[in-house]
């Protein structure tokens, strides 16, 4: 069964401190991986792609990973700051085409304390 | 910021009512997507549509129906609500060729007393 497991549930952490979050899924076949960040009330927004080919991506204080042999990424957010609290939701295309299939996960809930 | 819209924001109504939730963007996408969610919950696909004319029923079983009159307005119908449906309901779009990468509205939190 195709499934994307995230892991801590939720994490609180203080203001400027490191995190990582964890993706571990058993989709097949995989094309890509898109971590999603979720403020509450609003609609998840993509924060960065990765595709089978690379192992690592950063955008500003966003670095996602992905090893595609043991089926795991993770996103590592640097000297947090209150705004990143939020959800964190990792979705994987088995596909990568309109014909694709999406996989979500339950999420991250982070929350960043003064 | 995503130019898809969703209407009402929030809306609690009573068992046996007819609602539309109302979704629109601007952006010319044709692929679009209703999703809905609960708390600590993925993600379930409820309906979804490749173009206009087109509508097709996703993972969750449900009771409601959409319509793809014009490519920018995707509105879903429950005919008769009850409280199993109060959930979050999120409406997406995406492009072709950006790997599936969505585009999602902020959402209708629907409330069936």
């Amino acid at each position: 069964k195709n499934q994307v497991e995230q892991s801590p549930q939720s994490l609180i952490i203080l203001e400027g401190k490191n995190c990582t979050l964890q993706c571990n899924y058993t989709v097949s076949p995989f094309s890509n991986l898109r971590w999603y960040k979720q403020d509450t009330g609003r609609g998840p927004v993509s924060l960065t792609i990765m595709t089978f080919s690379e192992n690592t991506k950063s955008n500003g204080r966003y670095t996602a990973t992905l090893d595609a042999d043991t089926k795991q990424s993770s996103l590592h957010i640097t000297a947090s700051q209150l705004s990143d609290s939020a959800s964190y939701i990792c979705v994987v295309n088995d596909r990568g085409s309109t014909l694709g299939r999406l996989y979500f996960g339950r999420g991250t809930q982070l929350t960043v304390w003064p | 910021e995503a130019d898809i819209y969703q209407t009402p924001r929030y809306l609690v109504i009573g068992t046996g009512k007819k609602i539309t939730l109302e979704c629109s963007q601007t952006m010319g996408h044709d692929k679009m997507y209703w999703y809905q969610q609960d708390p600590g919950m993925e993600l379930h696909l409820i309906h979804y549509s490749y173009g206009v004319n087109s509508t097709e029923k996703g993972d969750l079983s449900s009771e409601s129906t959409v319509s793809r009159i014009r490519t920018e307005h995707f509105p879903l119908t429950l005919e008769s609500a009850r409280p199993s449906h109060t959930s979050q309901y999120l409406c997406a779009s995406s492009v072709p060729g950006t790997n599936e990468k969505l585009f999602f509205g902020s959402g209708t939190q629907l409330s069936v007393l």
